[in-house]
């Protein structure tokens, strides 16, 4: 079973900074947070992943609070291209994924 | 990275039959999963296929219902068998790669898409 709640959606203006919330309250010491996301009609696909320290690549950010209960993945800019929704997917192995609901975004002009 | 294709990209199928969902992966992989999406829903994990071993299925799904094969270390296919409306929903196999400074990394093909009638 997924072990994360998220905002069934959200609306971010195109150029803003879009701030994705995950509340992840029974999360073990050994699992990973990751992100992906699914634009309509296609695979889900990699967006960045966590442990314990905050992260950062060329897509986003994600911010992982100090007791790991929950997290936030940044998009710093937001594009209509970032129209999709959002997984935030707790995994100890980084791959048999449990998928919640997720958060459907939308980047409005 | 990795491609992964699957055949057929959708299919109208009539109940009482069977569907065979083709997985290929441009590289070899170990672990290959197939997931199922019903309409307006999230991704539900059916089971993790293994070459050379048995598929393991979450609970819910069995084998009778959903047979995978792993012949190899680039193709997998999973069948759907004696349909009903209830199956129609996109279907979609993954694989696991490691990759450098993230441990690893999983690849989602572009899905199936069954509709039974």
């Amino acid at each position: 079973d997924a072990k994360t709640t998220q905002p069934t959606s959200m609306d971010c203006a195109e150029g803003r900074a879009a701030n994705l919330p995950c509340n992840h309250s029974t999360i073990s010491g050994n699992e990973y947070v990751y992100w992906y996301r699914q634009i309509h009609s296609q695979g889900p696909q990699y967006i960045i992943h966590g442990l314990k320290n905050n992260e950062t690549n060329e897509m986003a950010s994600l911010i992982i609070t100090e007791d790991r209960k929950s997290s936030t993945l940044i998009l710093p800019h937001a594009t209509l291209r970032d129209t999709a929704v959002y997984y935030c997917i707790v995994s100890l192995t980084g791959n048999q994924f449990y998928f919640g609901t997720g958060t459907s975004l939308t980047v409005i002009p | 990275s990795a491609v992964i294709s699957q055949k057929p990209s959708r299919d109208i199928c009539q109940r009482g039959t069977s569907l065979t969902i083709q997985c290929q992966v441009d590289s070899q992989v170990t672990m290959m999963f197939w997931y199922r999406q019903q309409p307006g829903q999230s991704l539900t994990l059916i089971a993790t296929a293994n070459q050379g071993s048995e598929a393991t299925y979450e609970s819910g799904f069995v084998i009778d219902k959903f047979p995978i094969s792993r012949p190899n270390l680039t193709f997998s296919t999973l069948t759907v068998s004696n349909m009903s409306p209830e199956d129609s929903s996109i279907y979609l196999c993954s694989v696991e790669l490691p990759k450098v400074g993230v441990r690893y990394e999983q690849y989602f093909g572009p899905g199936t898409r069954l509709t039974v009638t």
